[in-house]
């Protein structure tokens, strides 16, 4: 079974601050999904990214397949950003996702 | 273009009623999903479907059954409700791809409760 770890579980900042959200998968994908839930809100996809880096206004996300790694990085970080981020790994083979458990961020004004 | 169209949004069921949750998607996806999310658990596969006539069981499908009639729609049962059923279900599609490595597209959510 694919494992998939993110770390922090848990994150609180203050406004303007650069935050890092790390996701550590234990098999070899292709690519990587980062999704994001606001409280109480469905779940909507960020970015889909198979190597380097991605970039979505103040949100880049980076991704080494070879060490089985991908970072979410938030810069100038605002209240509205405040939801939880979950990394998810789309099999090489079958047809399930894995998720992490989420990274819940907490940005405060 | 509206993604993907959970209903409903929001149930109360009383324990050993049944309901039937749906699922729509516009986007001609293969692929679709059940979840259910529950606090610290993170999301889990109920059931999935590969395409039209078939389905699969995930990580968690007792006391669930689905159904994948047309391409478009994935449904959802709960033939005898329990408490332990209360969760949030979100439903997700994406398009096939050999490699597997395709964007998943995910619903609002049902909030469920079973009492």
């Amino acid at each position: 079974k694919n494992e998939v770890e993110q770390s922090p579980q848990n994150l609180t900042a203050q406004e303007g601050e650069f935050i890092t959200i790390n996701c550590s998968y234990s098999v070899g994908i292709s690519a990587l999904h980062w999704l994001q839930q606001h409280p109480g809100g469905g779940i909507v996809s960020l970015f889909m990214l198979s190597s380097g880096k991605k970039k979505h206004g103040r949100l880049i996300a980076t991704i080494n397949i070879q060490e089985k790694h991908s970072s979410l990085h938030i810069t100038a970080s605002h209240p509205r950003d405040s939801a939880v981020y979950i990394c998810a790994n789309p099999p090489n083979t079958g047809n399930q996702f894995y998720f992490g458990t989420g990274t819940s961020l907490t940005v405060i004004p | 273009n509206a993604g993907v169209t959970q209903t409903p949004k929001f149930r109360v069921l009383k324990t050993g009623q049944s309901m039937t949750l749906l699922c729509a998607q516009d986007m001609n996806h293969e692929y679709m999903y059940w979840y259910r999310q529950d606090p610290g658990m993170g999301l889990r596969l109920i059931h999935y479907s590969v395409g039209e006539g078939t389905t699969a069981k995930g990580e968690v499908p007792d006391g669930y059954n689905v159904s994948r009639l047309k391409k478009q729609n994935f449904l959802l049962g709960l033939e005898s409700a329990a408490p332990s059923q209360t969760s949030v279900y979100f439903c997700a599609s994406r398009p096939f791809s050999p490699q597997g490595n395709t964007e998943a597209f995910f619903g609002q959510g049902t909030r469920l409760t079973v009492v």
